[in-house]
């Protein structure tokens, strides 16, 4: 069975830190990945996505870059955290399909 | 812009009632979703609805389709105090890709 993973699960930053958030998933191959951003008691905002190794497409300009080294890892970075970046920060995966299959979630505190 | 918006914004209901969510959308879809978030969790998927689909069901779940007003509704019966999360629903554009636009979601309260 498929599993994805993120962590850490909570993180506080201040302000102008680096940021390095990872999402791994198991048990398939060669998935869509997805980082998403949700604003408390919000909907998810698509911030990147991913359909093979180094391939990454940005929705929206921003302070967040994101990689993919290997064909189920994906990395979502930061040089200098603004205080905009709070958020609950979610990793999905789907494959042939159009079900998305999400991970715990990184609860982002920037202070 | 958000492609789905989800009605009502919250919703508080007793245990053993029936929830009703709505959600409308604006551009041509393949598909529809719905997906459950349980409070600082991540997204769980429910169901999927494709276009040519009118109703589907799915244990307690029961979605509607309705392509000519863009709109879905999610029906949750014989609700349960486990049922209390934050409902989402997601639509793929038919432009060929596997990006989904999510709704704000309604959050859902069963009152034991």
């Amino acid at each position: 069975s498929q599993t994805i993973h993120q962590w850490p699960a909570t993180l506080v930053q201040p302000v102008g830190s680096p940021l390095s958030l990872e999402c791994t998933v198991e048990g398939t191959s060669n998935p869509n990945l997805y980082w998403y951003r949700q604003a408390a008691g919000r909907g998810l905002q698509l911030l990147f996505y991913s359909i093979g190794i180094g391939q990454i497409s940005s929705e929206v300009p921003q302070n967040l870059s994101a990689s993919r080294p290997q064909d189920r890892q994906f990395i979502l970075s930061s040089k200098k955290l603004l205080l905009s970046d709070s958020g609950f920060y979610l990793c999905a995966w789907s494959r042939l399909t159009w079900t998305q299959y999400f991970g715990p979630g990184t609860r982002l505190l920037v202070l | 812009s958000q492609q789905g918006e989800e009605d009502p914004q919250a919703l508080s209901i007793q245990e053993g009632e029936n929830a009703t969510m709505n959600c409308s959308y604006k551009t041509s879809i393949n598909n529809l979703q719905w997906y459950r978030q349980n409070s600082g969790r991540g997204l769980v998927h429910l169901i999927l609805i494709r276009s040519n689909e009118r109703e589907k069901h799915s244990g307690r779940l029961r979605v509607t389709l309705d392509t000519s007003k863009k709109s879905s509704s999610l029906l949750i019966t014989a609700s349960r105090a486990a049922d209390t999360a934050s409902y989402f629903c997601a639509t793929e554009s038919n432009f060929g890709n596997e990006k989904l636009t999510f709704g704000t979601g309604t959050r859902l309260t069963i009152i034991p």
